[in-house]
């Protein structure tokens, strides 16, 4: 079945570290973005990709990386400039320039800071 | 003001309830709407489309009222199962990119 697998479920990271999320889909989609939702609020874009070799920040892209080198797979890495990374991050994924498509969502990562 | 704007509730309603969330927005330019939905801790998952003309699933109904800018969603005949929290999305086209924006959320408790 297609879908988008987000790992780890949960992770921990120490201050001053850099952690890397992953998502993977198989849905043949080629547009892949990461949000970030923290308690009680809407979902705000980190960093968005419509084609491989290219992504664009979102709207709170600082201290976050992102690379898209394959069609399937769009990695975010947390790094230690990001001040407040203890959140819920979703990866999802659309057809293309398609208004009309909503998205899919991968079951997410809780990050927390220890 | 806020691009997509909810109130965050929560409404609790009795099983067996009608309950109406209305989501406003502020581009009148956007071009598509969705309803998601969102339980406890776990990702959203696209609960329905919402169509100009109106669009009905089962004891969901959904609305997009252009000229006053907001989408609506109805639920009837509320089940415990509709205990959530209901996201709406708004979409528009911006220079060849999907700009979408999702609301904060209105949460439902359904009660027994």
């Amino acid at each position: 079945d297609g879908g988008i697998t987000q790992s780890p479920k949960y992770l921990f990271r120490k201050e001053g570290q850099n952690v890397t999320l992953s998502c993977e889909q198989n849905l043949n989609h080629d547009a892949m973005y990461w949000y970030r939702q923290d308690p009680g609020q809407g979902l705000r874009l980190i960093y968005y990709s419509q084609i491989v070799n290219d992504f664009q920040k979102g709207d709170i892209a600082e201290g976050y990386s992102v690379s898209r080198e394959k069609k399937e797979s769009f990695p975010l890495t947390v790094t230690s400039a990001q001040k407040n990374p203890t959140a819920f991050y979703l990866c999802a994924s659309s057809v293309s320039g398609q208004v009309n498509y909503g998205y899919t969502f991968g079951s997410g990562t809780r990050l927390t800071v220890v | 003001r806020k691009e997509v704007e909810q109130d965050p509730g929560p409404f609790n309603v009795p099983e067996g309830a009608t309950v109406a969330f209305n989501c406003t927005y502020s581009n009148s330019a956007s071009q598509s709407f969705f309803w998601y939905r969102q339980d406890c801790r776990k990702e959203p998952k696209l609960l329905m489309s919402v169509y100009s003309s109106g669009n009905e699933d089962g004891r969901f109904t959904a609305q997009l009222n252009r000229a006053s800018q907001y989408i609506s969603l109805l639920i009837r005949d509320s089940k415990l199962s509709d205990s959530a929290t209901y996201l709406c999305v708004v979409i528009a086209m911006d220079m060849g990119r999907r700009a979408l924006t999702f609301g904060s959320g209105t949460r439902l408790q359904v009660q027994p």
